[in-house]
């Protein structure tokens, strides 16, 4: 079965400063991956995926995360944060024929001024 | 396209009752998948239908928990006989199948019981 480690429950960077939460999946077979968002008491918000091709994926906000096969890393990065990043960041890894999503345990991401 | 919705967003009980929430998903969406998610956890799986059918159920989901999807639109889930250890946020989340597609979630319905 997949499953999805994210390095960090919590990651505090100042505002301006490079945004980096880390992810590894394990998967037997070539994985669809996922970074979502979660504000307090909302669900949870698509930022970006990886399924084939280009390695490096572009999101929403600003935010891009990169495919690593040989690490089975998928981090995601944004340059400069901004106060309205502060949330919580949950990387999931697509897992059967249902196309479940299995999810980290998440981080927190905390940006101060 | 309106969003996944559900209802209520809140839900406090006493031990021992009966619940249940309504999951509206996007309306051509033909998967719809309910999850569970404790403080500090991220969301856990608990089961996923593919229009009216009920495909995977996860081990989580015990013999006090149902879900239905009658006419292949909207869900239910029902909690039976609440314990505290049932308290969590549950989502609800949509999506046109494919092992690319993302799933669309909710803004969960939120059950404390005491």
């Amino acid at each position: 079965a997949q499953s999805v480690t994210q390095l960090g429950s919590h990651v505090s960077v100042s505002e301006g400063a490079l945004v980096l939460l880390r992810c590894n999946y394990s998967s037997s077979v070539p994985p669809y991956l996922f970074w979502y968002v979660q504000y307090p008491n909302q669900g949870l918000q698509l930022l970006l995926k990886y399924t084939t091709g280009a390695t490096l994926v572009k999101g929403i906000n600003g935010f891009e995360a990169e495919f690593k096969k040989s690490e089975t890393s998928f981090h995601l990065t944004k340059p400069s944060a901004h106060m309205s990043d502060a949330a919580e960041y949950f990387c999931a890894v697509s897992e059967g024929d249902g196309n479940k999503l299995v999810f980290g345990a998440g981080t927190i991401l905390r940006v101060k001024s | 396209d309106t969003g996944v919705s559900q209802d209520p967003r809140h839900k406090i009980t006493k031990r021992g009752q009966n619940v249940t929430f309504r999951c509206d998903p996007i309306s051509e969406h033909n998967r719809l998948y309910w999850y569970r998610q404790t403080l500090g956890q991220g969301p856990e799986f608990l089961t996923y239908f593919q229009n009216e059918a009920q495909l995977e159920k996860s081990r989580l989901l015990s013999d006090r928990f149902s879900a239905e999807r009658p006419k292949g639109s909207f869900s239910t889930l029902e909690i039976q006989r609440t314990e505290q250890g049932d308290s969590a946020m549950y989502l609800c989340a949509s999506s046109p199948g494919g092992g690319n597609s993302p799933l669309h979630f909710g803004n969960g319905t939120r059950l404390t019981v005491t």
